[in-house]
């Protein structure tokens, strides 16, 4: 079967960084993904990596180590507007064809000032 | 260019009876998914639409749930029946592809079966 797993919460001041990991167990390991969630709104995407190394976008940078089966999702110079759900996914592959996403249950995040 | 849309935003209903939830998929997308996600949890996988492809219904928690998409445009999620624990907040998210690594999130329908 597929497992994730992610810690349920996270907290942190503004201006420090914070990263969120993830594991995870799953066969046919395409890729992983992270998804932001603000309370009462829809995931958004963050970043996605199918390959070892670190993905920078802005503040934000994503890590995946496939020998691992680990990532994370590093947020620096936090805002109090990053408080919010994080959630990283895995694509499975299917035969010949992608998957669906599993979810990991989210992270928490909460930035005080 | 417009969003995923799903209506209805929010729906009550009484136990028993028949819900249907519609989502329209970016313009040219062919991949559209459903989740559900319940208050405070993660998103929980439904089915998966690619194209053509026979659907992914792996994750339909009974026969009571049923979805259909006409071609590479909108979808409905129909619940019969409806039972209390299937109050949630029923996503939608449309992809360009197969391939494609970013899924569009629509705003959701939140339904509370009374």
């Amino acid at each position: 079967g597929q497992s994730l797993e992610q810690p349920s919460e996270v907290t942190a001041v503004e201006g420090a960084i914070v990263q969120i990991n993830c594991t995870y167990q799953t066969s046919g390991f395409y890729g992983l993904s992270w998804y932001q969630q603000h309370d009462g709104g829809a995931p958004t995407f963050l970043s996605y990596n199918a390959l070892d190394g670190l993905e920078e976008t802005g503040r934000f940078s994503s890590f995946l180590s496939r020998s691992d089966s680990y990532g994370y999702l590093l947020l620096q110079e936090l805002q109090m507007k990053d408080s919010a759900s994080y959630f990283c996914a895995v694509r499975q592959v299917r035969g010949s064809t992608l998957g669906r996403l599993y979810f990991g249950r989210g992270t928490q995040l909460t930035v005080w000032p | 260019g417009a969003g995923v849309s799903q209506s209805p935003s929010n729906k009550v209903t009484e136990k028993g009876k028949d819900v249907e939830l519609r989502c329209d998929p970016i313009s040219g997308h062919t991949a559209l998914y459903w989740y559900r996600q319940r208050l405070g949890q993660g998103l929980e996988f439904l089915i998966y639409f690619q194209g053509n492809s026979a659907p992914d219904k792996s994750g339909l928690p009974s026969d009571r749930f049923s979805a259909e998409r006409t071609g590479e445009s909108v979808s409905t999620l129909t619940i019969q029946r409806t039972q209390q624990e299937d109050s949630a907040v029923y996503l939608c998210a449309s992809s360009l592809g197969q391939a494609a690594y970013e899924q569009y999130f629509g705003p959701g329908t939140r339904l509370t079966v009374t």
